[in-house]
């Protein structure tokens, strides 16, 4: 298996425009999981899906952060619009059932630079 | 939050020392995951212990677990230019399911 896949790797775009995050997870997991990285708030769960429903995405910091899993193979993180705050990098994880006992498998992430 | 927060922020140390880095939480865990990410990539599992265990040891790797301190360390001995990188610890969220969540990390810089 490839692991989990994230696109694009590097996105630039400047303030107000929609920003649209991919990933794919490993076949066979239960669990996706977004989270956002900075070096003033650390590693942020934003939202994860279970059997591709939403559980819980108290984690999305307001309403211009959208999330969908429209299938066990896709996921997308949508930012509209757009703020230079929301520049970080976004990581994708998953991982099998029974989250207590498993470990979760974290892309590449998605470096976002709003200007 | 229930993150797991790590301590201390920072460690600079030579190659062939050893490198401790801890790990404290709030409330009461299944299980506690140390993890690793590299420069511009995302974080690799290192290694689970649970709450019934003190001691777990991968390779050169030690991690101890002290449920009644609500912490726990990780030991690399011996460590190398490649362990390079920042540590994570995870954690269980409050409120039933285990969700991990991560502390902001120990950034361990091993000099050659």
């Amino acid at each position: 298996d490839a692991g989990v896949i994230q696109s694009p790797r590097h996105e630039v775009t400047e303030m107000g425009q929609e920003v649209t995050l991919r990933c794919k997870p490993i076949s066979g997991h239960d669990y996706l999981f977004w989270y956002r990285q900075t070096m003033m708030r650390g590693l942020e769960l934003l939202i994860y899906f279970n059997n591709n429903v939403p559980i819980d995405d108290s984690g999305m910091p307001e309403d211009r952060f959208s999330a969908k899993m429209p299938n066990a193979s896709f996921s997308t993180l949508k930012i509209q619009p757009s703020e230079p705050r929301d520049s970080a990098v976004y990581f994708c994880a998953s991982t099998l059932s029974d989250l207590s006992y498993n470990e979760q498998f974290f892309g590449p992430g998605t470096r976002l630079t709003v200007l | 939050s229930q993150q797991g927060e790590e301590d201390p922020q920072a460690l600079s140390i030579q190659e062939g020392e050893n490198a401790t880095m801890n790990c404290s939480y709030k409330t009461s865990i299944n299980n506690l995951q140390w993890y690793r990410q590299n420069s511009g990539r995302g974080l690799v599992h290192l290694i689970l212990i649970r709450s019934n265990e003190r001691e777990k040891h991968s390779g050169r790797l030690r991690v101890t677990l002290d449920t009644s301190k609500k912490s726990s360390s990780l030991l690399i001995t011996a460590s190398r230019a490649a362990d390079t990188a920042s540590y994570f610890c995870a954690t269980g969220r409050s409120g039933g399911s285990y969700i991990p969540t991560f502390g902001r990390g120990t950034s361990l810089i091993v000099h050659p």
